[in-house]
């Protein structure tokens, strides 16, 4: 079946500027992860959905970023004022349950310049 | 604050050689997992290790856990230029007993083997 999906591949736009990431979770996952991975790193946890609802916030790094997923399988993360920090590969990852293993889509490549 | 390292970072083999990665994390937690990564591309589930001394063997990878000594490996048989990728262990937090998928990485290992 299909996997996670993302879209854009890839974005690059101006410091300053407002983006909106989109995850496509396997159908019928019920938990879905954001996380952001810069070069040579490993992926760092961002927030975490149940459902609906943001069960952990507590990886966005400052209130630009912000995160929904209204009706309980697609999911946008929205970052507002864009920073060349923010700069990174912005993955995305659904569980059938919580706590169970995560797949990863492709990731949106975002570059602030 | 769960602390995830790999070593080595960098890892160059012959192929036909053996070699192991370790994973070493600095709170409880009963669940790890190992992710294979290829350039430009994402995350690829290799195993998960659910309870203390589990191993999980697929191909060429062996992986294990010791929980007790919040440890563990990738062992690698014989290795085969397919191999080359980064490998990560991640950690899922013990909320309180409960995990539910707030996973911690490491670093990474970058491994190449070479003919």
């Amino acid at each position: 079946g299909a996997g996670v999906s993302q879209t854009p591949s890839n974005k690059v736009t101006e410091k300053g500027k407002y983006v909106e990431l989109r995850c496509d979770p396997i159908s019928g996952h019920t938990a879905l992860y954001w996380y952001r991975q810069s070069l040579g790193q490993g992926p760092e946890f961002l927030i975490y959905f149940q459902g609906t609802g943001a069960a952990d916030d507590s990886g966005l790094p400052n209130d630009r970023f912000f995160a929904v997923r209204p009706e309980g399988s697609v999911s946008t993360l929205k970052i507002q004022r864009t920073e060349r920090g923010d700069s990174a590969v912005y993955l995305c990852a659904s569980s059938l349950f919580s706590g169970e293993t995560q797949y990863f889509g492709p990731g949106t490549r975002l570059l602030v310049l | 604050e769960l602390k995830v390292e790999q070593n080595p970072l960098f890892l160059s083999m012959q192929e036909g050689k053996n070699y192991t990665i370790y994973c070493n994390y600095s709170t409880t937690s009963d669940r790890l997992y190992w992710y294979r990564q290829d350039p430009g591309k994402s995350l690829e589930s290799l195993f998960v290790l659910l309870s203390n001394g589990a191993v999980k063997q697929e191909g060429r990878l062996m992986a294990s856990l010791d929980t007790k000594a919040r440890l563990s490996t990738l062992h690698i048989t014989a290795a085969v230029h397919d191999l080359s990728a980064t490998y990560f262990c991640a950690v899922d937090e013990d909320a309180g007993g409960t995990s539910y998928g707030k996973l911690t990485f490491g670093q990474g290992t970058i491994l190449t083997v070479h003919p």
